[in-house]
Formats: C-alpha cells, structure tokens, sequence
C-alpha cells in the first residue's frame, strides 16, 4: 500500500466553481500535511501546510485534515483561470528526511 | 531567506552522451539534498538524497550517479544517456536533522530530452 494516494483527475471546472482535491494517507502516525502547486515545466512550490487535524484558510485555499479517515483536502473557492495547475499533496516521514507524495491531481479552471 | 539554483533548465543530448545537472541552495547550511525526476502523469520519483558532503543515498538503480561537492551543492551525473532517462529532472531542500515537521523546497527544474 502507498503511503499517499491521490485522486489524478484530471479535473475542469468554470470559472468561479468551488474545487475539492483529495488525498488518503496510510500512516496514522503522519502528523504534518503540505500541498504543493505545480505549473507547467516549472518546480513545484508549497501552496500550504498544516498540522494534525482541522482546517487551514489561507485566501481562497482551504486545507482540511481528518485523521479518523485519513483524509486529506484542498478547496480552492471562487476559481481562476490562474489557478489551473497541477496541485500534489506531500507528508514528510516522521524523521523528516523523507517525503511522500502523490502523484498529482491536473486542474483546469475554464473562464 | 533560502533559495534553491538549478541549471540548465532544458538540454538536448544525443543517446550515449554525457549529462551533468547542477544545482546550489543558499541561505541555509547542512540542507539534506535531493534529486527528483517527473514523468508525465507519474508523480514524483525519488533518485538520491545526500545528508551530508559525500553522503549519497540511491534510490532507483539506473546509469544516474549523484555526488555532493559541497555543503549546499547536489550534482546529478550519467556517463552515457539513454532513451529513458528524458524526463523533468527536479532539484530539491530541506532542513537536516530528524523531525516529522520538516518541508521540503525545489528549484524549477531541468527539462531533459535525449535524442
């Protein structure tokens, strides 16, 4: 079993839609949960970055955990054009030197 | 504040030729190192993580050898290219030591193309 699964999409929405990305996690013990925004042939960059359970606005970015299902999300509100990308989910090991990644979810946000 | 270099940012080689990619963090000292390679609708690969000067771990068994030189420098090498290892190389950070709270950073990739 991977240690992070992530839905791969890809997903297109309109202009303004609410978008939900989902990853599951193996580890009850992962505390640490971090969202990643790839654009085109460019690194990707840490979008937001959370700790244990609940939720996380920054913006129009939302990170919630539930670690009774271990499930993690990203909603991104009122959706832009600017905003399509590639978004990963990310758990560090619990040493820290290791890193788990999904294998990216594609989005398009049509105007 | 730390930021993370690499280049070239795209190449073309011919099969058989050598390959050098090199990337340097500043800002920060003792970083764990990584290289990274992305294939289209794939995710991200781990190739090698380096903890310290001369420390080198593999991941993937392949004809891709990595070395640190230097405290913030990484290096990905291969003396002889092959078809299949075109793909999006990506160069990455994060903060030594042993903690579950770590992040990680990467720099903006290298495009390789072997033809």
């Amino acid at each position: 079993q991977k240690e992070v699964e992530q839905d791969p999409g890809p997903l297109s929405v309109p202009e303004g839609a609410i978008v939900s990305l989902n990853c599951t996690y193996s580890n009850s013990a992962f505390q640490y949960f971090m969202w990643y925004r790839q654009y085109s042939r460019k690194g990707p960059e840490l979008l937001m970055y959370t700790y244990s359970s609940g939720n996380k606005e920054d913006g129009r970015f939302t990170a919630q955990v539930d670690k009774s299902s271990k499930y993690i999300s990203l909603f991104i509100r009122d959706s832009q054009p600017s905003d399509s990308a590639t978004y990963l989910c990310a758990i560090p090991s619990n040493t820290g030197n290791q890193f788990y990644f999904g294998t990216g979810t594609s989005l398009t946000v049509i105007p | 504040s730390q930021t993370i270099h690499q280049w070239p940012a795209t190449l073309v080689q011919p099969v058989g030729s050598p390959l050098s990619l090199e990337c340097t963090v500043e800002g920060t000292s003792n970083p764990n190192l990584y290289w990274y390679r992305q294939a289209a609708g794939r995710g991200l690969q781990l190739l090698f993580y380096s903890v310290g000067i001369g420390q080198i771990s593999s991941e993937v068994p392949q004809n891709l050898s990595a070395s640190r030189p230097q405290d913030r420098q990484f290096i990905l090498s291969s003396k002889k290219l092959l078809l299949s290892d075109s793909g999006f190389y990506l160069c990455a950070w994060s903060s030594s030591g042993t903690h579950s709270g770590n992040t990680i950073y990467f720099g903006e990739g290298s495009w390789l193309t072997v033809v």
